[in-house]
């Protein structure tokens, strides 16, 4: 079945310096993927929707400048927590979908741990 | 914002009792999804419902899908402590949202 890697499972950074969490469709063409946050004992967080060769879309509440998102192309979506701080220690999680049309399937990656000491 | 509420948000219950979940969206949904999940883990996907109506069940859980595609439930018979976890709808509505999530505990 399709399958989204998503790098790296965990990371440990120090405040201030920049993260890169990639995610990757591995056998299929993935035209719009999703990034999600997780804090625990809560439910995930739409952070963002990003289609490839276009700026990505944020939800309402996410800072567009600390979240990078660049989805370059049709198999890789990046997200760099930018000068991050222990407050986004998180769970991040991507998805991609497979289609154009609703619903189509949705694949989700295993997640990065990000900790920011 | 969420646009998916889930009910309860945490469910407490003994080995072998059976449990509902709900899932309520504002909106008529085109596809709605349920997974399973461990914080700090990968989703576990359990079903998909599309159709008003619909009924699906593997193993001893079954979700099913009011007639105006508004609401959701997830039903699990004979709980085990396997089921443990954090049970999450999600919903496409273009951008694809989760519920408020539940999380279950089955006490051995």
């Amino acid at each position: 079945g399709a399958v989204v890697s998503q790098h790296p499972s965990w990371v440990i950074c120090k405040s201030g310096t920049s993260v890169k969490i990639e995610c990757r469709s591995l056998d299929f063409q993935a035209t719009t993927m999703f990034w999600y946050r997780q804090f625990p004992k809560q439910s995930l967080m739409l952070m963002a929707t990003s289609n490839e060769g276009s700026k990505a879309t944020y939800e309402q509440g996410v800072e567009k400048d600390k979240f990078l998102i660049n989805h370059a192309s049709l198999t890789l979506s990046t997200l760099t927590v930018t000068s991050a701080h222990p407050e986004d220690s998180s769970f991040y999680i991507c998805s991609a979908r497979g289609g154009e049309y609703i619903p189509s399937p949705l694949h989700f990656g295993n997640g990065t741990r990000l900790t920011v000491t | 914002s969420q646009e998916l509420e889930q009910s309860p948000q945490s469910l407490i219950v003994q080995e072998g009792k059976n449990l509902t979940i709900n899932c309520t969206s504002s909106k008529t949904l085109y596809g709605l999804y349920w997974y399973k999940q461990k914080y700090g883990e990968g989703l576990i996907f359990l079903m998909m419902l599309q159709k008003g109506g619909e009924e699906k069940s593997h193993e001893k859980i079954t979700a099913k899908l009011d007639e105006k595609k508004q609401q959701s439930s997830l039903h699990i018979t004979a709980s085990q402590p396997s089921h443990a976890g954090i049970y999450l709808c999600g919903a496409d509505l273009y951008q694809f949202y989760f519920g408020t999530g539940t999380s279950l505990t089955v006490i051995p």
